[in-house]
């Protein structure tokens, strides 16, 4: 068990609808990632967040946002869903500036849009 | 043109045998490299990591980095069934301790090892 806490784990909707997944870090990680897995991209790095503040941001789509809450949760917000934005997103925390490039992931929330 | 190109495999061993898995990569940016296990239906987790060129060993693992040549790899000795997974190749410019999360993955290659 990593300590990373995602929910749901599994989610069906259908397209144009909007989705919420959230995710809770390690105790006392103050940064939070979140990343989209696909057979086709693989692992892709979406967005970080530290202590509330966006600090870094990858091929994040337009109709996702994401926020970081002051008790450190997360959201990834998903919307006007399309059906490929069918994935697993995982979170991932970790101490920042520990420079070990660990990252502690989630189990992800796979979402399927139909 | 991807950043990091990594062999899906699948690759199917016999328990006790050496496997060796690669990444190339085209960033040379990158200082920061690093391999997870992904077992199914679970989240990636960190097994090896290496800072720049050269060899880090860790029980039956061993990592190498090779910036010349853009190529790493990890070999798996005596290798057990327990470690049927798809193993991940990453890497990290480190552009600063805040952004230094911003991982860019290998496709992953899928490893069986059977008895």
């Amino acid at each position: 068990d990593s300590g990373v806490t995602q929910t749901p784990k599994h989610l069906i909707t259908a397209t144009g609808q909007r989705v919420t997944l959230r995710c809770s870090p390690r105790s006392g990680d103050l940064s939070v990632y979140w990343y989209q897995q696909s057979l086709d991209q693989g692992l892709q790095f979406l967005i970080q967040y530290y202590n509330g503040e966006e600090r870094a941001k990858g091929n994040i789509l337009e109709r996702f946002s994401a926020q970081q809450f002051p008790d450190l949760h997360s959201e990834l917000n998903l919307s006007s869903l399309e059906l490929g934005d069918s994935a697993l997103y995982f979170c991932a925390s970790s101490v920042v500036g520990a420079g070990t490039g660990e990252l502690f992931f989630g189990e992800g929330s796979r979402l399927t849009v139909l | 043109q991807k950043e990091v190109e990594q062999d899906p495999g699948p690759l199917s061993v016999p328990e006790g045998a050496i496997v060796s898995l690669n990444c190339t990569y085209s960033n040379s940016a990158f200082q920061y490299f690093m391999w997870y296990r992904q077992y199914s239906r679970k989240g990636p987790e960190l097994l090896m990591y290496t800072y720049s060129s050269g060899n880090k060993e860790d029980g039956r693992f061993t990592a190498q980095v090779d910036k010349s040549s853009k190529y790493i790899s990890l070999f798996i000795r005596d290798s057990q069934p327990s470690d049927s997974a798809t193993y991940l190749c990453a890497m990290s410019a480190h552009a600063g301790g805040t952004s230094y999360g911003k991982l860019t993955f290998g496709q992953g290659t899928i490893l069986t090892v059977h008895p």
